[in-house]
């Protein structure tokens, strides 16, 4: 089966940086991705690392290591509006579907 | 808005209920899906449509029905619902494969609760 773990919450302060740790088991690999989804608001897309090492946008970037199946999403410069909930996904299983499959999701509490 | 529309946002059903959620995209993509989110858990994936076909159905019980009547619209009828069935109902679609640089664009969903 697949299955993706991170860490239920993470809380920082204002200006800071953060990282957002996803490990994950799969049987076949096709990249992974991040979301962000806000209280209330629909999930979005973050970023999508099908090769090894760091993707940037912005204040955002998103590390994969395939041999240690792990990667990170970076949030630098920290603001206000980054408290959210983010998750990590994997491609699903069957390759003639068109599927994610998502972790629990981080819970990022941005302080003053 | 995100290009995926749902309707209703919120809806309140008693368990003899048959009501019906609506998605729509008007953004050319191929596929969408149904997903369940509950509190503290992972988005459930229900069903996949691929060019109108569904393509997955996640062991979904039966009360939950999907429709896609063409590749801009999905619906998903429920009826005989459970109290625990009381979660967000997300759409999404993508293009292909849903990965890269596009990823899933996602409705924002509709807060149902069965009583």
């Amino acid at each position: 089966g697949q299955s993706l773990e991170q860490p239920s919450e993470v809380t920082a302060v204002e200006g800071a940086i953060v990282q957002i740790n996803c490990t994950y088991q799969t049987s076949g690999f096709y990249g992974l991705s991040w979301y962000q989804q806000h209280d209330g608001g629909a999930p979005t897309f973050l970023s999508y690392n099908a090769l090894d090492g760091l993707e940037e946008t912005g204040r955002f970037s998103s590390f994969l290591s395939r041999s240690d199946s792990y990667g990170y999403l970076l949030l630098q410069e920290l603001q206000m509006k980054d408290s959210a909930s983010y998750f990590c996904a994997v491609r699903g299983q069957r390759d003639s579907s068109y599927t994610l499959i998502f972790g629990s999701g981080t819970r990022l509490l941005v302080r003053p | 808005e995100t290009g995926v529309t749902q309707t209703p946002r919120h809806l309140v059903m008693g368990m003899t209920n048959k009501k019906s959620l609506k998605c729509e995209q008007h953004l050319g993509h191929n596929a969408m899906y149904w997903y369940k989110q509950s509190a503290k858990k992972p988005l459930e994936l229900m069903f996949v449509y691929n060019f109108k076909e569904q393509t997955e159905n996640n062991s979904v019980p039966s009360r939950f029905s999907p429709e896609c009547p063409n590749s801009s619209h999905l619906f998903l009828h429920l009826h005989t619902l459970q109290p625990e069935d009381s979660a967000l109902y997300l759409c999404a679609s993508s293009q292909d494969r849903g990965q890269g640089a596009s990823g899933y664009t996602f409705g924002s969903g509709t807060r149902l609760t069965v009583v």
